[in-house]
């Protein structure tokens, strides 16, 4: 099947520790994206790729990091910098115009 | 910046009626506009999209609308059933850069 898959569906962090969400796609996109998603608002980007080897900070970078070292691959990680992280965080790729989305990580803080 | 407005936030409606749900957008230098669906605890599903040229697009009891002078977009849902509970998100890709600006969404219940 193709698609988007995030893995975890649920990750705990505790205070103080990096966590990375994983981000794959097989639709053989170039481009994908990282959004964070807090309860009743929209969505806001944090990062995004156009290609390999190459990515861009979106409005919220801040205490977020990724890496784009294949194609099919878009991981992010969250720093112990980002003081605020529990949110619902979500992947995309992007043929054309349409984005796809993943199912979605939701981070928890311990 | 642009800012992306969806209203009402929530609508609860009994199954079989017609209704609207709304977007405005404060620049109207945009490229295209989507209307996504996402289910509790889920992803995002892309219903529709808009080029900046175009009024209207159609899927099935789908129908939304784009002003772009006025920054307003209409999703209308025909007849709506149970299933068409979620929420709906409106997005707009500016002219320049394919990333997108998201509004809160509308919290859609369609009630038996």
């Amino acid at each position: 099947d193709g698609g988007i898959t995030q893995s975890p569906k649920y990750l705990f962090r505790k205070e103080g520790q990096n966590v990375t969400l994983s981000c794959e796609q097989n639709l053989n996109h170039d481009a994908m994206y990282w959004y964070r998603q807090d309860p009743g608002q929209g969505l806001r980007l944090i990062y995004y790729s156009q290609i390999v080897n190459d990515f861009q900070k979106g409005d919220i970078a801040e205490g977020y990091s990724v890496s784009r070292e294949k194609k099919e691959s878009f991981p992010l990680t969250v720093t112990s910098a980002q003081k605020n992280p529990t949110a619902f965080y979500l992947c995309a790729s992007r043929s054309g115009e349409t984005q796809y989305f993943g199912p979605g990580t939701r981070l928890l803080v311990l | 910046k642009q800012e992306v407005t969806q209203i009402p936030a929530a609508l609860s409606v009994p199954e079989g009626e017609n209704l609207v749900l709304n977007c405005s957008f404060t620049d109207s230098a945009i490229y295209n506009l989507q209307w996504f669906r996402q289910d509790p605890g889920k992803g995002l599903t892309s219903l529709l999209l808009i080029q900046s040229s175009q009024r209207e697009q159609t899927s099935g009891r789908l129908n939304a609308s784009l002003d772009k002078s006025s920054g307003r977009s209409t999703l209308y849902i025909a007849a709506s059933q149970p299933g068409d509970s979620a929420t709906y998100l409106c997005a707009v890709r500016p002219d320049s850069g394919y990333a997108l600006n998201f509004g809160k969404g509308t919290s859609l219940l369609v009630t038996p």
